[in-house]
């Protein structure tokens, strides 16, 4: 009973690195979505999918891409980090406009 | 834009009391209202959902209330316990871009 699974939970890099998040869901849900939370600004979306095939901007996208692999994963993408990245990034999945659920998260940190 | 808001930011209270943690919201067209717990260092869990047509749900110690009209959320928790410590958070739903979340309360529950 994973629910919503994220690699890795933990992550440093340095500036100009890339790295992929991976998400996946055993949930059969339909939506996915990456999240980061910052201390003071609280949790904002980066990008979502509302079905497999689809993928949307969110309130903070810029220097993110995202993949959405199969109806199970949807992973985020970082093609040149930079510190304002170091972050928590938060995968969830709901069915349609249901209740989210959330992954355990990743910490990142770029140097 | 949705705005979220959760007052107060943090709370301090003797363990046993009854307490309850406000939410607000700036735009009354919604599907549903979250609220999350989430310990240091730790993911969401899903506390409540309040569908929009809903005025209320309970589990356990908890009720969530909801107003969709003044825009306002309530989430009482009898005979607090110090294992209710964690910060509280609450998310509104507007369509299949996810949620919109306030920054939170942190609840500690003195023993």
């Amino acid at each position: 009973n994973a629910g919503v699974t994220q690699t890795p939970k933990f992550q440093v890099l340095k500036t100009g690195q890339s790295m992929t998040l991976q998400c996946a869901q055993d949930m059969n849900h339909n939506s996915m979505y990456w999240y980061r939370q910052d201390p003071g600004m609280g949790l904002r979306l980066i990008y979502y999918s509302a079905s497999e095939g689809t993928t949307d901007k969110g309130e903070v996208p810029n220097g993110y891409n995202v993949s959405r692999l199969n109806k199970r994963e949807f992973s985020l993408r970082l093609e040149s980090a930079a510190p304002s990245q170091t972050s928590v990034y938060f995968c969830a999945s709901s069915h349609s406009t249901g209740e989210l659920f959330f992954g355990e998260g990743s910490r990142l940190t770029v140097l | 834009k949705q705005e979220v808001t959760q007052i107060p930011a943090a709370l301090s209270v003797p363990e046993g009391e009854n307490l309850v943690l406000n939410c607000s919201f700036t735009d009354s067209a919604i599907y549903n209202l979250q609220w999350f717990r989430q310990d240091p260092g730790k993911g969401l869990t899903s506390l409540l959902l309040i569908q929009s047509s809903q005025r209320e749900q309970t589990s356990g110690r908890l009720n969530a209330s909801l107003d969709k009209s003044s825009g306002r959320s309530t989430l009482y928790i009898a005979a607090s316990q110090p294992g209710d410590s964690a910060t509280y958070l609450c998310a509104v739903r507007g369509g299949a871009d996810g949620l919109t979340f306030g920054k939170g309360t942190h609840l500690i529950i003195q023993p």
